[in-house]
Order: structure tokens, then sequence, then C-alpha cells
């Protein structure tokens, strides 16, 4: 059975440019999560979609968005990129909502110059 | 919200030696107590979790305490190994249709 699948795996980007990441959940999983991980502020939560809705979202900016398809896959997009964006962004995948196990990808490590 | 701490933050012990990681959960309503491992360059790894109704879980070398009035779970290692060396976090999570919070992360160095 494959993982949460994250691409790409590394990115580096300018100021003020825009980014979108990719994650596909494990096959029948219907719960998609994204994290940011730095070293400040550790693990966060960004936002968890769910049947194509965003059903939950922490304390980020507009900046932070993202969608979820009718296959489960989940893209998460950073507009107006800033230096203190830099950092882990990890998806985690659920079977159901509130599932308690949760699979993490590999991250994606974004950094901002 | 939930309020999250771990302790220790930084953990060395020998190999061989016993490690116990303490977290502990502002939350009364958290019911699922998962503890994460996550090695460099990867993601977390659900290593072991408990549900409210059960006061200790074990599988192999790895088990989990939970005290649910305290409001404290812990982690347990025994007969550390090198590979054991990873950042571990724990994720208390609440009701249903919330995210986890995650605590700080614990380091911990398994000395050979």
């Amino acid at each position: 059975k494959a993982g949460v699948t994250q691409t790409p795996r590394y990115l580096i980007k300018t100021r003020g440019q825009q980014v979108t990441l990719s994650c596909s959940p494990i096959s029948g999983h219907r719960s998609v999560s994204w994290y940011q991980q730095t070293p400040g502020q550790g693990l966060q939560f960004l936002f968890e979609y769910f049947s194509e809705t965003q059903r939950n979202k922490g304390n980020f900016p507009g900046r932070f968005s993202g969608r979820q398809f009718s296959n489960s896959r989940s893209e998460m997009n950073v507009s107006t990129l800033e230096l203190g964006d830099s950092a882990l962004y990890l998806c985690a995948s659920t079977y159901d909502r509130g599932g308690t196990e949760a699979f993490f990808g590999q991250g994606t490590r974004l950094t901002v110059v | 919200g939930e309020n999250v701490e771990q302790h220790p933050s930084t953990l060395s012990v020998q190999e061989g030696d016993s490690a116990v990681i303490k977290c502990t959960y502002s939350d009364s309503a958290s019911n699922y107590f998962p503890w994460y491992k996550q090695e460099l360059g990867k993601g977390p790894q659900l290593i072991i979790d408990i549900r409210s109704n059960v006061g200790e879980k074990k599988d192999q070398r790895i088990a989990v305490t939970l005290n649910k009035t305290a409001k404290h779970f812990s982690l347990h290692i025994t007969e550390t190994q090198p590979e054991d060396s990873a950042v571990y976090f724990c994720a208390p999570l609440a009701n249903y249709g919330q995210n986890f919070v995650f605590g700080p992360g614990t380091r911990l160095s398994v000395l050979p």
C-alpha cells in the first residue's frame, strides 16, 4: 500500500513569488491536513480538507490556501512569499475526519530567498 | 485551545538504557494520545497510541502510559538502540473533527 506522497521534495523560491505544493493521500483516505514545521514554531496546523471542503483552518494569513480534488489529492498554495515562509510543509492523511491514525508524507522543504 | 508541553526537550541515554518522555496537555476532552517519531529528513511516523479508556499499551520495546486525571501521558522506550535517535512528538486529540496539536518535541540521542 503506497504511503502519502508529497511533491516536490524541495523548492527554492524568491520573495514575492507564489508556490503550489501537492499531496496524494493513502488510497481510500479522504481527509488531508497540512502542517508547517519550523525550528522556532514546531509543527503548526494549517488546514484540513475532507470531501473537497475545508473543514478546519489554523491561524495563518490568507496568503495560505488549499484545495482538495475529487480523488482526495490536495494542493496548498502560498502567494506573495515571505522569508518567514521557509519551512518544511507536511501533509497528513487519515481515513476519516478526526480520524485518529494520521500518516505523514516526507514533506516539501520550501526555501524562500 | 489545547496547550501541550513535553519534558525533557532533549534526552541523551546510553545504548541499552531506558528513556521516558512526558507529555502534559490542557484539554480534558482529549481522548486520543499518539506519539510520533521524526527522523532527519522524514515526516513524523506514528509509533504508538492509546485511547482514554486504556491506562497502558505496550508494543515490544515501546510503551505508552496515560494518566487522564493528571492530564499527562508518557512514552517509554526500553533497551534503547542507536536507531531510536530521533525527535519524538506527542499530539493529544480532543474531539472528532479537531486537528492535532503537537508538542514541541523531544530530541532523543542514544549513544553507542
